[in-house]
């Protein structure tokens, strides 16, 4: 069956590291990837998404990498700061235009 | 303001009872969603809805049933509560209905089913 989980649960990292949250997915269909970002108390914010004629993008500190070979993607968090504490979710479109599948979430502790 | 808000933040109520979760957007988004988050399932879509005339099922609807009052109104109900519908319930919206478009979320609603 469709299924995007997460290879760990909780990550931590040291304040001023990176952070590296991976992403397995499993329906070839998809062709585009998205990350948000859900802070305590809050709901999912976007972060960052990329289609699957891509293997990387960047934006603001974050990087993220597609291999499609391997259906693996990751969120590179670049010198990881106290306010990166959320769970970081990856999702994918599976064979639908109109709806995402949803990983499990990865918790991101950030230590001093 | 908050873009997307929901009402209430908090519920507690007691098995058969019916409730209504209500979600109001001021982004002038066609589109909104309702989703509930499960510890270690992450986000399950229960329904969604293109326009006010436009109302479609996701993937755990069953137990579930939502109006679209306006545009920017969507509401969610339990026709009759029962315990696995405890969970945080989140509303969002996007500009169009497609996947690739970025959904806006509430701040969510903390439900819990005795």
């Amino acid at each position: 069956g469709e299924n995007v989980g997460l290879h760990l649960p909780t990550l931590s990292v040291q304040e001023g590291d990176n952070s590296i949250i991976n992403c397995a997915y499993s329906n070839s269909a998809s062709d585009y990837f998205i990350w948000y970002k859900q802070e305590s108390g809050k709901g999912p914010q976007f972060i960052i998404d990329i289609r699957s004629n891509m293997d990387k993008r960047q934006g603001q500190r974050v990087t993220v990498l597609l291999n499609k070979t391997v259906k693996h993607l990751s969120l590179q968090i670049a010198a990881t700061q106290p306010g990166d504490s959320a769970v970081y979710f990856c999702a994918e479109n599976g064979d639908s235009n109109y709806q995402l599948i949803w990983g499990a979430g990865t918790k991101l502790i950030i230590k001093p | 303001d908050a873009d997307v808000t929901q009402t209430p933040r908090n519920r507690i109520t007691k098995t058969g009872k019916r409730i209504m979760l209500e979600c109001s957007q001021t982004k002038g988004h066609d589109r909104m969603y309702w989703y509930r988050q499960d510890p270690g399932l992450g986000l399950r879509l229960i329904y969604y809805s293109f326009d006010v005339k436009d109302i479609n099922k996701g993937e755990i609807s069953d137990g579930y049933s939502v109006s679209r009052q306006a545009q920017a109104k969507f509401s969610l109900s339990l026709e009759s509560a029962i315990p696995n519908q405890t969970a945080l319930y989140f509303c969002a919206t996007s500009l169009s209905g497609r996947a690739q478009e970025t959904q806006y979320f509430g701040p969510g609603t903390r439900l819990l089913v005795l």
